[in-house]
């Protein structure tokens, strides 16, 4: 069965500074990947997905992930944060035609001014 | 475009009690979701639904837990009896097609047993 790894679980940035969040996931075939995020009081909106073809996605308000398959990598990039970006953010997996979605535990995080 | 709407948004209710949760997709959308939430986790399936039928329910405690999705629309999740550990937010999600890779999210139902 396949899980995901976030191995930050709450990261604090000043507005302004370059995120990372990473993402690691274990399984050895196709597999298509998801970033998620939650503002607070919402509900999970899809922030970027990679399903086929170029590995660097681009998803919306300025973030960015790269697949990696050799590192079965997912990392969530933003060269400069803003205040609203404080949310929690999930990667996620399904795998060939599978529909199911397998989470990560998330990623708090909160960008101060 | 309507999104996917749940109801109710919070439930408080001693152990015990039965308690049903009811999720309206988004129009069209075939495909529907049941997650459960525990804090500080990320969700994870319960159940999916092709149209009105249950076709991946294997991390559904079936002792408990029951679902329905009459006509292929609106569905219900319900907890008979309830357990402390069911306290999660359930979340339901729907998507165009088992094919269709993005899945929309709901607001989800907040349960606290008490």
């Amino acid at each position: 069965a396949q899980s995901v790894s976030q191995h930050n679980h709450h990261v604090i940035l000043s507005e302004a500074a370059s995120l990372e969040l990473g993402c690691n996931y274990s399984y050895g075939g196709t597999v298509n990947l998801f970033w998620y995020v939650q503002y607070p009081g919402q509900h999970l909106q899809l922030l970027l997905k990679y399903l086929s073809g170029d590995p660097l996605v681009k998803g919306i308000k300025g973030f960015e992930a790269e697949f990696i398959k050799s590192k079965f990598s997912f990392n969530l990039r933003k060269p400069s944060v803003q205040w609203s970006d404080t949310a929690e953010y999930f990667c996620a997996v399904n795998t060939g035609t599978a529909s199911k979605l397998t989470f990560g535990t998330g990623t708090r995080l909160q960008v101060t001014l | 475009e309507a999104g996917v709407v749940q109801s109710p948004r919070y439930k408080i209710i001693e152990k015990k009690q039965p308690v049903a949760f009811w999720c309206n997709p988004i129009s069209g959308h075939n495909t529907l979701y049941w997650y459960r939430q525990n804090l500080g986790q990320g969700p994870e399936l319960l159940i999916r639904y092709e149209n009105e039928e249950a076709v991946d329910d294997s991390q559904l405690p079936k002792d408990r837990f029951s679902a329905e999705r009459l006509k292929g629309v609106d569905s219900t999740l319900k907890i008979q009896p309830a357990e402390l550990g069911d306290s999660a937010v359930y979340l339901c999600a729907s998507s165009l097609s088992s094919l269709s890779k993005e899945q929309f999210f709901g607001p989800g139902t907040r349960l606290t047993v008490l």
